[in-house]
């Protein structure tokens, strides 16, 4: 089955700096890839996705960039805000059945 | 983006009991429907997918006969944990997958705090 690697575990920096957030996925038929947003106690939020017809998707000052050779794809956060603080959780899936697996999670931490 | 509703919220019980949880997909309907178990600070563990009107698909190791999952509906879905425990307190999110425009996306409900005394 897929596996999905998540890194870092844990990413601290000062409001205003960028924030990036790596995912690896083993399965190469996985052709879908989201990006959720969960704070505390809440429900996980899709922030961005990305399908594997595209390298690159851009929103705002989120972006996602995937590399279907090196079946890696990452999260950019610009410019954070104290409000980005959450755990990020990235996930793959070949679609269809639509059963994704998700990372395993990075908490992010936006010091103002 | 569409709505997944979930019921209740938080529960506490005690141990031995049954505690029933409700997933609602509002505004689409939902062949399929996901169960999900968040431990504190830890990823969501996919623990079955709920089909409509057929029996669910478990994970490996959940055990069927305690987390019982009925798909009544195209909008509704329940997962019963029968004789909790307290190592069975933990976070349960459901999720439905939603097609628009040919494509998929999944949805997550907020999420039912269980916490077996």
């Amino acid at each position: 089955g897929e596996n999905v690697e998540q890194h870092p575990s844990t990413l601290s920096v000062q409001e205003g700096d960028s924030a990036v957030i790596k995912c690896t996925y083993s399965d190469s038929a996985s052709n879908y890839f989201p990006w959720y947003k969960q704070e505390l106690g809440k429900r996980p939020q899709l922030i961005i996705d990305i399908r594997s017809n595209v390298g690159e998707k851009k929103d705002q000052r989120i972006a996602v960039t995937l590399n279907k050779t090196a079946k890696h794809f990452s999260l950019h956060i610009t410019e954070t805000q104290p409000e980005d603080s959450a755990v990020y959780f990235c996930a793959a899936s070949r679609g269809g059945s639509y059963i994704p697996t998700f990372g395993r999670g990075t908490s992010l931490i936006v010091h103002p | 983006g569409a709505v997944v509703s979930q019921h209740p919220s938080w529960v506490i019980c005690k141990s031995g009991t049954s505690v029933k949880i409700e997933c609602r997909s509002l505004d689409f309907q939902a062949t399929t429907m996901f169960w999900y178990r968040q431990f504190p600070k830890q990823s969501l563990m996919l623990m079955a997918t709920s089909n409509e009107g057929s029996k669910a698909t478990y994970e490996q190791g959940v055990e069927k006969d305690k987390f019982l999952i009925n798909h009544a509906s195209l909008t509704l879905s329940t997962l019963t944990v029968t004789s909790a425990h307290p190592e069975d307190s933990s976070f349960y999110i459901c999720s439905a997958t939603s097609t628009s425009g040919g494509r998929e996306t999944q949805y997550f409900g907020p999420g039912t705090r269980l916490l077996v005394l």
